[in-house]
C-alpha cells in the first residue's frame, strides 16, 4: 500500500529565505497533491501534480513531481509569514476510490 | 463557489455516547469521503462512499463506525459508542466523478471531543 512521507516534520525559517519540503512515496500514485493547513482549518488545496517532471508555480511556492525517484517537492521563495502553516502532502491510490494518503505533514514557521 | 459543508463545528460528547457528524457535499459531486485527524497528527482515511454504499473502508473504521446518505444532500459519520481516542477533527470530502483527475474538496471539519 503506498506510504508517504514528508521532512522535514518541522521548519523554522526567516522571511526572505528560501527552503524546500521534500515528498517521498513508496509505490506509483496516480497523482500528487500538496495542501496547506492553518491551525484548526480545513484543508486548502494548493497543487495537483498529474505526471512526471510536472512543476506549478503559485506566487512563492513552486511543487514539481519526479515519478521515477517517487519524489515531489514543495519550493518555497523568499518566504513571509503569511506562509506559517502546516503543508501536507497526499498521494491518491486505489483505482476508482482514489482515496488519498497524507505525508506527516510539515509545520512552517516563517520568522520576521 | 460551491462548497461543502460540516456541522457542528465542534461536538462535545461523553465516552460511550452515540455521535452523527453531518455533511453537506457538494450537490453534483457523487464520491463521497470521511478523514480524520488526530492532533498534531496526519490526516487518515476513513471510508468512502459511491452509489449508496461503501466502497472501501480503512482499519480504522470498525464496527463503532457507519455512514449514510439519509436523503439527497446529507452524509453523515455515525460512531456509535465513542471512545476517548476518538477524539479528532473529522473531515468530509466530495469529488465529482469517476476520473481519477476529479480533485477532492474538503469541508472544515468537525472537532469531536470526547470526554
Amino acid at each position: 500500500e503506498l506510504k508517504v512521507e514528508q521532512n522535514p516534520l518541522f521548519l523554522s525559517m526567516q522571511e526572505g529565505k528560501n527552503y524546500t519540503i521534500y515528498c517521498n512515496y513508496s509505490t506509483t500514485s496516480d497523482r500528487l497533491y500538496w495542501y496547506r493547513q492553518d491551525p484548526g482549518k480545513s484543508l486548502e488545496s494548493l497543487f495537483v501534480l498529474l505526471s512526471n517532471g510536472a512543476v506549478k508555480q503559485e506566487g512563492r511556492l513552486m511543487a514539481s513531481l519526479d515519478t521515477k525517484a517517487r519524489l515531489s517537492t514543495l519550493h518555497i521563495t523568499a518566504a513571509v509569514h503569511d506562509l506559517s502553516a502546516t503543508y501536507f502532502c497526499a498521494g491518491t491510490y486505489g483505482g476508482a476510490t482514489n482515496k488519498l494518503i497524507f505525508g506527516t505533514g510539515t509545520l512552517l514557521a516563517v520568522q520576521p | 463557489e460551491p462548497e461543502v459543508t460540516q456541522t457542528p463545528s465542534h461536538q462535545v460528547t461523553q465516552m460511550g455516547q452515540e455521535v452523527i457528524l453531518r455533511c453537506v457535499p457538494i450537490s453534483n459531486h457523487l464520491y463521497f469521503y470521511w478523514y480524520r485527524q488526530i492532533l498534531g497528527q496526519k490526516v487518515e482515511f476513513l471510508v468512502s462512499f459511491y452509489n449508496n454504499e461503501i466502497s472501501e473502508k480503512s482499519e480504522i473504521f470498525d464496527d463503532q463506525f457507519s455512514v449514510e446518505r439519509p436523503d439527497g444532500s446529507n452524509f453523515t459519520l455515525k460512531i456509535r459508542s465513542t471512545k476517548l481516542e476518538d477524539s479528532a477533527m473529522y473531515f468530509c470530502a466530495s469529488r465529482i466523478g469517476t476520473s481519477s483527475y476529479n480533485e477532492q474538496f474538503f469541508g472544515p471539519g468537525t472537532r469531536l471531543t470526547v470526554l
